[in-house]
């Protein structure tokens, strides 16, 4: 089974800081995304990454950047944490065109 | 502007009957939809595609349809049971919009 690993499950973090969110998949898949997911919102995408080393802006990208440096590896960065950011985030990852998405389990991400 | 829409209210049904969820977008002409599975502090688990060429397909006790003419797809669960109670997420293939999920509660 395909395995997304996001690094915490519950983050609380101070209005400034910059904050890293990190996700490792263990199947070699070339696609991978950050979403985040608000009540009655559904899940936005934020970025998504085609291969290494490419990104692509989704709906929300405002004050993020990513980084993907390795295949398995996709990195959020919120540049400097606001309250408006506290969510719960999402990874997923995907083989390709018309497969389906698999998800971590999230970070739920505080900002106080 | 809202582009995919599921009911946001939870559908409460009794053990043993069908439930059906509905999910109907706008503005778009998808090459396929998904439907996904979440329970609460998960991350979404995918149950099934259907492509535009394809009016039903099916998966043990579940059934999705897609009507691109109504741009709307229906996913029904049969002989439901409590463990089927969760969040049923749609999602498009255009720009990975997921609709915010329809609850379903299975009560025995």
């Amino acid at each position: 089974d395909v395995k997304v690993t996001q690094s915490s499950r519950y983050l609380v973090k101070r209005t400034g800081e910059k904050v890293f969110l990190e996700c490792v998949q263990d199947m070699d898949h070339e696609n991978m995304f950050w979403y985040r997911q608000d009540p009655g919102l559904g899940l936005r995408l934020i970025y998504f990454s085609y291969d290494v080393k490419m990104k692509e802006k989704g709906d929300i990208p405002e004050g993020y950047s990513v980084s993907r440096e390795k295949k398995e590896r996709f990195s959020l960065i919120l540049e400097s944490a606001s309250t408006n950011q506290t969510s719960m985030y999402l990874c997923a990852s995907r083989q390709g065109n018309n497969q389906p998405q698999h998800f971590g389990d999230g970070t739920r991400l505080s900002i106080l | 502007s809202q582009k995919i829409e599921q009911n946001s209210e939870a559908l409460n049904i009794q053990e043993g009957k069908t439930a059906t969820l509905t999910c109907n977008y706008t503005n778009y002409s998808p090459a396929y939809l998904q439907w996904y599975r979440q329970d609460p502090g998960r991350g979404p688990v995918f149950l099934l595609l259907i492509r535009e060429n394809e009016k039903e397909k099916r998966k043990e006790r579940l059934k999705v349809t897609f009507d691109t003419t109504l741009k709307q797809s229906l996913f029904h669960i049969t002989a439901s049971q409590p463990a089927d109670s969760a969040t049923y997420l749609c999602a498009l293939d255009v720009k990975f919009y997921f609709g915010s999920g329809t609850k379903l509660n299975v009560k025995p």
